[in-house]
C-alpha cells in the first residue's frame, strides 16, 4: 500500500524552539508539498519541491524553510516556532504524470 | 488570483439519501479536477478525479460532473452512509503544456453530516 508518512501525529513545542516536521513517501514521486490547515482558511501551501534539492515558495512561506536532500523525504523546518504556527500540517506528494496528490495523515503542532 | 470555491459550507442529509456537493472554479484554463474526502483527524483522501475533456465520471457510489460552460463541478454520493460524514474538498490543476509539475488549488471544503 503506497503512502505518505509523517513522523509525528501530535507535537507540542515551546515558543522559540526549532521544529522539524518530517515526511517520507514510498511512491517515487517527484513532487512534494507542505500545507497547513486552519479552520476557516482551508489548505494553504507553504512550500513545494519538484525535485531533489529544489524548492519553491508557496503562498505562506514566512517563518518556514524546507529541505529535500533525498527524493523520498521532504522536511519542513520552523526556525523559531511561534504560537501563530499552531496548526495542522499536511504533507503530500504527486508524480509528474498524474496530478492527484497523496496526503499524509497530518501533524497537529501546538506551540505554547 | 484564481481560486476554487464552494457554494455550501455545510450539508446535512439522512442516511440513504443522495448527496450533492458543489464547487465553483474561476480559472478557465484548469484542466484537471479532484475531489478529496477528509475525515476528522486524518489527511485528505482521493475520491475521484475528472479531466476537462470529460463531462461526467463515475466511481463506486460517487459521480463527478463537470460543467465547463459555467465553471462548475459537483460530487454526487449515492445512498449516503454515516461513514460518508467528512469534509469534502474540490481541487483544480492548471497544467500549462510542458509544465513539469502540477500544483493544485483547493476549495475551502464542505462539511457533510449524515444522520442515521
Amino acid at each position: 500500500d503506497v503512502k505518505v508518512t509523517q513522523s509525528s501525529r501530535y507535537l507540542v513545542k515551546r515558543t522559540g524552539e526549532k521544529v522539524f516536521l518530517e515526511c517520507v513517501q514510498d511512491m517515487d514521486h517527484e513532487n512534494m508539498f507542505w500545507y497547513r490547515q486552519d479552520p476557516g482558511l482551508g489548505l494553504r501551501l507553504i512550500y513545494f519541491s519538484y525535485d531533489v534539492k529544489m524548492k519553491e515558495k508557496g503562498d505562506i512561506p514566512e517563518g518556514y524553510s524546507v529541505s529535500r536532500e533525498k527524493k523520498e523525504r521532504f522536511s519542513l523546518i520552523l526556525e523559531s516556532a511561534s504560537t501563530n504556527q499552531t496548526s495542522m500540517y499536511l504533507c503530500a506528494s504527486s508524480s509528474y504524470v498524474a496530478y492527484g496528490y497523496t496526503f499524509g495523515s497530518g501533524t497537529r503542532l501546538t506551540v505554547v | 488570483g484564481e481560486s476554487v470555491g464552494l457554494h455550501l459550507p455545510t450539508l446535512s442529509v439522512q442516511e440513504g439519501d443522495n448527496s450533492i456537493i458543489n464547487c465553483a472554479y474561476s480559472n478557465s484554463a484548469s484542466d484537471y479536477f479532484i475531489w478529496y474526502k477528509q475525515e476528522s483527524g486524518k489527511g485528505p483522501q482521493f475520491i475521484i478525479d475528472i479531466r476537462s475533456n470529460m463531462d461526467k465520471r463515475q466511481g463506486q457510489r460517487v459521480t463527478v460532473l463537470l460543467n465547463k460552460t459555467v465553471k462548475h463541478l459537483s460530487l454526487q454520493i449515492a445512498a449516503t452512509q454515516p461513514g460518508d460524514s467528512a469534509v469534502y474538498f474540490c481541487a483544480e490543476n492548471t497544467a500549462a503544456g510542458g509544465t513539469s509539475y502540477g500544483k493544485l488549488t483547493f476549495g475551502q471544503g464542505t462539511i457533510l453530516t449524515v444522520h442515521p
